[in-house]
Parts: structure tokens; C-alpha cells; sequence
């Protein structure tokens, strides 16, 4: 069974900085591209980040999130992280993490986590 | 604003047929997909490709494309699909990116 546990929001101030972890199980991790997509409260999706599979050498970010979030994967670990930094009152929002069907970006997500939950505020 | 627009409501009574749409240019050139999300639950991926169905999805789901616009059809609509509905697709070029549709949530009566 297909499992993806986020860990790692919580509430930090403007300016701050936060890493998520999303800890997969159930398939073959390193062949498939993973991604991060949030949800502000009462907002709907919105894709942030996506890295490809196997050695997770491309990488692609939202323009809102651009040059202050980071994708990363440790396969040996079966874990995505995104690192979050100079983060905003507008990133607040429930982080998903998301599998890709291939080790490739599509847009096509076949299995989420439960999400956790990001609050920008001072 | 989004790049794929969907309408913000439908409704249909019990039993009925209905079609939740979603357009954008970049659909010409990529299947959209389309995600179920229920209150406080996480998306659940209901259509991709060419009108696929992941494992455990009824059978009164569908998908089609024609042109710029992407469709949902639920065919005998029942009550627990009773939900948010959201299409998304790829996009390629100089900055390959994914995006969202702004959601459709879907009462049934």
C-alpha cells in the first residue's frame, strides 16, 4: 500500500524559515518524480515543486515559490523535503506531497499524503 | 489568477447527469487531470490520460478533451460526490510547471 506522511509545519514567523519531510513507503521511491502542492485555507490547489525520480537531477518550482523554496530527495531514506525559507504570510497552507506516475514532470499526481499545515505569522 | 478556468458551482439532483468543465490553452496540448476533494480529506486523482480511471474509481466517472477544454462527467450522481473538483495539466517550454484549476465544487440535491 502506497503511503506518503508529511511532517515538519507548523507555526514560524515572517522572514523564517521550515523544512518539510514527506516520508514514502509502498513503491519504489527513486523512480518517480514527487512534488509538493498547497492549499491555503478555504483557497484551492496550488503546485509548488516537483523533482524528478531516479537521481532527482531536474527540479521545477512555481514563481511564487522561486529561489526561496528548495526540493530535495534522499533515496536512500525514501523521503522528499522541501525547505522553505524567507517564508511569507502567504505561504500559510496545507503542504501535500504528491507521487508522479513517471520519473518525469506530469501533471498527473495518483497518490497523496494527508498534508501539513504551514503558518506564516508573527 | 489561474491558467485553467473551471466554474467556481454546479449543482445536480440525485441520480442526474453532470459535466464539470475546464479550459485552458495549455490543454491543447496536454491531458488534464482531475482530482475529487472532500472536506478535510486530501485530493483523490478520479481521471487522467484519455479518460483513465485509477483503481477503485466508479465506473460513472469519466474524462474527455476536445479542443482547449477538459471535462468531468458524472453519469447518476450520487451523494457522496458531493465534492470539490479540481482539473490540472502540465505545461512545457522554457519553464515546465504544473497547474491547477481554481476548483468547482459540486452539490448534489
Amino acid at each position: 500500500e502506497v503511503q506518503l506522511v508529511e511532517s515538519g509545519g507548523g507555526l514560524v514567523q515572517p522572514g523564517g524559515s521550515l523544512r518539510l519531510s514527506c516520508a514514502a513507503s509502498g513503491f519504489t521511491f527513486s523512480s518517480y518524480a514527487m512534488s509538493w502542492v498547497r492549499q491555503a485555507p478555504g483557497k484551492g490547489l496550488e503546485w509548488v515543486s516537483t523533482i524528478s525520480g531516479s537521481s532527482g537531477g531536474s527540479t521545477y518550482y512555481s514563481d511564487s515559490v522561486k529561489g526561496r523554496f528548495t526540493i530535495s530527495r534522499d533515496n536512500s531514506k525514501n523521503t522528499l523535503y522541501l525547505q522553505m525559507n524567507s517564508l511569507r504570510a502567504d505561504d500559510t497552507a496545507v503542504y501535500y506531497c504528491a507521487k508522479g506516475f513517471h520519473a518525469v514532470l506530469s501533471g498527473s499526481f495518483d497518490y497523496w499524503g494527508q498534508g501539513t499545515l504551514v503558518t506564516v505569522s508573527s | 489568477s489561474s491558467e485553467l478556468t473551471q466554474d467556481p458551482a454546479v449543482s445536480v439532483a440525485l441520480g442526474q447527469t453532470v459535466r464539470i468543465t475546464c479550459q485552458g490553452d495549455r490543454l491543447r496540448n496536454y491531458y488534464g487531470s482531475w482530482y475529487q476533494q472532500k472536506p478535510g480529506q486530501a485530493p483523490v486523482l478520479v481521471i487522467y490520460g484519455k479518460n483513465k480511471r485509477p483503481s477503485g474509481i466508479p465506473d460513472r466517472f469519466s474524462g474527455s478533451s476536445s479542443g482547449n477544454t477538459a471535462s468531468l462527467t458524472i453519469t447518476g450522481a450520487q451523494a457522496e460526490d458531493e465534492a470539490a473538483y479540481y482539473c490540472n495539466s502540465r505545461d512545457s517550454g522554457d519553464n515546465p510547471h504544473v497547474v491547477f484549476g481554481g476548483g468547482t465544487k459540486l452539490t448534489v440535491l
